[in-house]
């Protein structure tokens, strides 16, 4: 059975930092893409992150883009989200999601989107 | 880039047919066979209800269907039922850096 297990959240200052870890299980950690994806408290859903299987392939949504580093350890079957000077804004829940990939008719892509399993996700809380 | 547009809710019936419609643009959603849907209930973890536009992952219903018309991508739920009240958000690939823009999320009440 294919597990995310968030965790690392918790209340933090303005400015301050917090490190978010996924614990990957019931599958080839190794073989796929990772995301994180937020949701803050009402809202919908906003992509954050996203890393390839080799860590050779990075992307960040422009709101986290220089503050958020992404960072996976396929020995561990671990994902890791370093947040640095944080905001009231960054507040939200958290989600780990794999990517399944994608396959067309010539090729195989890691990255489409396609976020086949998520994580409970953990509470991330901005606030003096 | 700007999220996907969703209605902010739809309702149906018992045994009614809904559809929720993710209007974007030429360069996500009419762009891509990369558009996905999520179901989520209250305090819970999203679930993939439907990839690549038209296709329902293993042990999803099939009364569960989606589609897409140049820009505008559709879920339909045929037959509803009480379970299927939940928050539904569409989310597009729009390529590489960018990678991926949802939708602001529909809510779904069965009457």
């Amino acid at each position: 059975e294919v597990q995310l297990v968030e965790s690392g959240g918790g209340l933090v200052q303005p400015g301050g930092s917090l490190r978010l870890s996924c614990g990957a299980s019931g599958f080839s950690f190794s073989a796929y893409s990772m995301n994180w994806v937020r949701q803050a408290p009402g809202k919908g859903l906003e992509w954050v992150s996203y890393i390839s299987t080799t860590r050779s392939t990075i992307y960040y949504a422009g709101s986290v883009k220089g503050r958020f580093t992404i960072s996976r350890d396929n020995a561990k079957n671990s994902l890791y989200l370093q947040m640095n000077s944080l905001r009231a804004e960054d507040t939200a829940v958290y989600f780990c999601a794999r990517d399944s990939g994608y396959c067309s008719s010539t090729r195989c892509v890691e990255g489409s989107g396609n976020f086949d399993y998520w994580g409970q996700g953990t509470l991330v809380t901005v606030s003096s | 880039q700007s999220a996907l547009t969703q209605p902010a809710s739809v309702s149906g019936s018992p045994g009614q047919s809904i559809t929720i419609s993710c209007t974007g643009t030429s360069s996500d959603v009419g762009s891509y066979n990369l558009v996905s849907w999520y179901q989520q209930h209250p305090g819970r973890a999203p679930k993939l209800m439907i990839y690549e536009v038209t296709k329902r992952p293993s042990g999803v219903s099939n009364r569960f269907s989606g589609s897409r018309s140049g820009n505008t991508a559709s879920l339909t739920i045929s037959g509803l039922q009480a379970e299927d009240e939940a928050d539904y958000y569409c989310c597009s690939y729009v390529g590489s850096s960018t990678f991926v823009v949802f939708g602001g999320g529909t809510k779904l009440t069965v009457l």
